[in-house]
């Protein structure tokens, strides 16, 4: 199927482990962007990436690390998970050019416990 | 620091009524202004966007008004349904950015009967 999707919907860990969220695009989009949903904060940049192994920071970047070996996945690891990252979690990817749509994915809710 | 000033956070309308939200910018490089509507359980999506060299842009009953000398810019929906109950976003992004997208706090609206 064509677009955008993540993995996985939902997911409940525990403090202190590792936990991977998948996001991969069909579209060949050199941008793809990790946010996080906040209420009272909207959609906070975690990290984006401009092409394969080219990856940058964003807003919120501490105790996320992502890598990006192909251009159609862009995985986020929270390396020791914490309760304060208990969020949801939207991936995206944008065509470059000034005006280009940015097309998210359906979001993973997780639970840090 | 919060660079999209979105307000008001939440926002209840009479169906056939005009819903306003309004956001404002602090970066002057900001050269694209998207908003985004977004559903419970999905991912924000493209509603309608403006680039800074007009002043109004209308697609169907929802209309972008744009004052760049204030740094200013809102969402007009006319004749607000039920069906436009969401979370809507206000985000800006500029040449050369990145081209990552800075949102603002978003607005919850609902249309009632």
């Amino acid at each position: 199927d064509a677009g955008i999707t993540q993995s996985p919907r939902y997911k409940i860990t525990e403090t202190g482990r590792q936990v991977t969220l998948m996001c991969h695009q069909t579209w060949s989009h050199s941008y793809m962007f990790w946010y996080r949903q906040d209420l009272g904060h909207g959609l906070r940049l975690i990290y984006y990436s401009a092409a394969a192994d080219i990856t940058d920071k964003g807003e919120v970047p501490d105790g996320y690390v992502v890598s990006r070996s192909k251009t159609e996945n862009f995985p986020l690891t929270l390396e020791s998970a914490t309760r304060s990252q208990t969020s949801v979690y939207f991936c995206a990817s944008r065509e470059t050019g000034v005006n280009t749509e940015a097309f998210f994915g359906q979001g993973t809710r997780l639970t840090v416990v | 620091q919060q660079q999209v000033k979105q307000s008001p956070q939440s926002l209840i309308v009479q169906k056939g009524g005009i819903s306003i939200i309004n956001c404002a910018y602090e970066n002057t490089a900001f050269d694209y202004f998207p908003w985004y509507q977004q559903f419970p359980g999905k991912g924000p999506a493209l509603l309608i966007a403006i680039r800074p060299d007009v002043s109004e842009k209308k697609e169907g009953r929802f209309t972008i008004s744009f004052n760049k000398s204030a740094k200013q810019f809102s969402l007009h929906i006319m004749d607000s349904q039920p069906g436009d109950s969401a979370t809507y976003f206000c985000a800006a992004s500029h040449t050369g950015g990145g081209n990552k997208l800075t949102f603002g706090t978003g607005t919850q609206l609902k249309v009632e009967l």
